[in-house]
């Protein structure tokens, strides 16, 4: 079942914070964060482990509730080199089958 | 590290001709992935393979597609015939453990 991620879409000025979900109607042990650029691979943010941990990457940041069965990634003061699509990718157990929500669209403007 | 390599970066084909994909995977990673891009489903796994062994293959849409890895360095993508809904971008990607993965640049598939 693939995640589902909110917003599909959201425009910021640059300085200002979003936060954006993912969604799972199943168990999750880990959820990876990518983020990735039109026309380019993604690139790798972050993995959460079930644990309920929360991790910070400079001004990027995200967590994980399990009992929720749900992660959030946070940015705060977005520069414009944040501008990209967001994807989450969740897998259910100790394996490595990601399953991938559609992405988010951020767009950073001056 | 050249990180992964994928070949050819753009391929344009007519429908059932035989489409083959290749990657490169970064020294050193034990796992390989390939994946399927398009704007309707999004990203999804098609295979990925451990130590040159393929674990998990249920992504692969039938059998006209096909996946080998004869060595740590080396792997492809097979599409025979290949159809107008074939059309993507096709991603490799690898990791070590449960690492984070590196994707190659991607193949722009067009089947006309």
């Amino acid at each position: 079942q693939q995640p589902v991620q909110s917003p599909q879409a959201v425009i910021l000025r640059e300085g200002e914070d979003a936060v954006i979900n993912c969604s799972s109607s199943k168990a999750l042990y880990s959820v990876h964060w990518y983020r990735q650029k039109h026309g380019e691979a993604p690139v790798f943010l972050m993995i959460l482990l079930k644990g309920g941990e929360q991790k910070g990457h400079d001004k990027i940041s995200a967590s994980f509730n399990e009992k929720k069965q749900q992660s959030s990634l946070y940015l705060t003061a977005s520069q414009l080199s944040y501008s990209g699509t967001y994807f989450c990718g969740t897998a259910a157990g100790n394996n490595r089958k990601l399953i991938w929500g559609l992405g988010t669209s951020l767009a950073v403007n001056p | 590290d050249a990180g992964v390599i994928q070949s050819p970066r753009h391929e344009v084909t007519e429908m059932g001709q035989e489409v083959t994909l290749r990657c490169k995977p970064i020294s050193g990673h034990d796992y390989l992935f390939w994946y399927r891009q398009t704007m309707m489903r999004g990203l999804e796994l098609l295979i990925y393979f451990n130590n040159n062994v393929p674990i998990d293959d249920s992504g692969m849409p039938e059998d006209r597609f096909s996946a080998k890895m004869p060595n740590a360095s080396f792997s492809t993508l097979k599409i025979q015939p290949s159809e107008p809904r074939d059309s993507a971008v096709y991603f490799c990607a690898s990791s070590f453990l449960d690492n984070e993965q590196f994707f190659g640049p991607g193949t722009r598939l067009t089947v006309l």
